[in-house]
């Protein structure tokens, strides 16, 4: 059975300082889809990245990063330079590709991220 | 574009009473995906519907049945609802690239939160 582990609950960090968010998979699938989102207070869950299980290249967009590491089965989530508006809940997913025609995505419980001034 | 649309937003409800959830997407997707929102539990799936006509059930199905009543609509029905219930309820969708939607990431809609009294 497929699970995702993000073991931080909360984080704390002033403005400008780098965090790193930690997410941790089981999956007996070879084949495998990594995703992240965020939920910002206003409650809608946005989308932020996937990565397939057969690319392991860090993928950077601005202030976002992502390492991917299939031997620690983790695929972290790095912000650089925090800013208030990065204030979320974050969660990182699992979709397996499954047997049928609409395989599960499977959610960690999420790492709540404060970011203040 | 309206992507995934959930109705109500808010609802309270007594012990026993039933209501039913109404999402709708306009996105041409196949598949789509009920989620409940718990504090502490991330996103647990309660069922999903690989195209129109099929439903399965995901991670949390007790108490809850749901009816693909088109390719767009995806409906989820409390029948005798009980203070677990409480919770904030999302409604999720996702193409199918070629027969398979593990690949692409859902799109969800704003939430309903349910309170049940």
């Amino acid at each position: 059975a497929q699970k995702v582990t993000q073991a931080q609950t909360e984080i704390s960090v002033v403005e400008k300082e780098d965090v790193t968010l930690d997410c941790v998979y089981e999956t007996r699938d070879t084949t495998y889809y990594l995703f992240w989102y965020k939920q910002p207070p206003s409650g809608e869950l946005v989308f932020l990245i996937r990565r397939n299980s057969f690319d392991e290249q860090n993928e950077i967009s601005g202030r976002y990063s992502w390492n991917f590491q299939k031997s620690t089965s983790s695929f972290n989530f790095t912000i650089t330079a925090s800013q208030v508006v990065d204030s979320a809940v974050y969660f990182c997913a699992l979709s397996e590709a499954g047997t049928g025609t609409a395989s599960k995505l499977t959610f960690g419980t999420g790492t709540r991220l404060q970011v203040t001034l | 574009n309206a992507g995934v649309t959930q109705t109500p937003k808010f609802q309270v409800l007594k012990t026993g009473q039933s209501m039913t959830l109404q999402c709708a997407q306009d996105m041409n997707h196949n598949s789509m995906y009920w989620y409940r929102q718990d504090p502490g539990m991330g996103l647990r799936l309660i069922y999903y519907s690989a195209s129109e006509g099929t439903t399965d059930k995901g991670e949390v199905p007790n108490g809850y049945n749901v009816s693909r009543l088109n390719k767009r609509e995806f409906s989820l029905r409390l029948e005798s609802a009980a203070p677990s219930q409480t919770s904030v309820y999302f409604c999720a969708s996702r193409t199918n690239r070629g027969a398979l939607s593990y690949n692409s990431p859902l799109h969800f809609g704003n939430g309903t939160r349910l309170t049940v009294t």
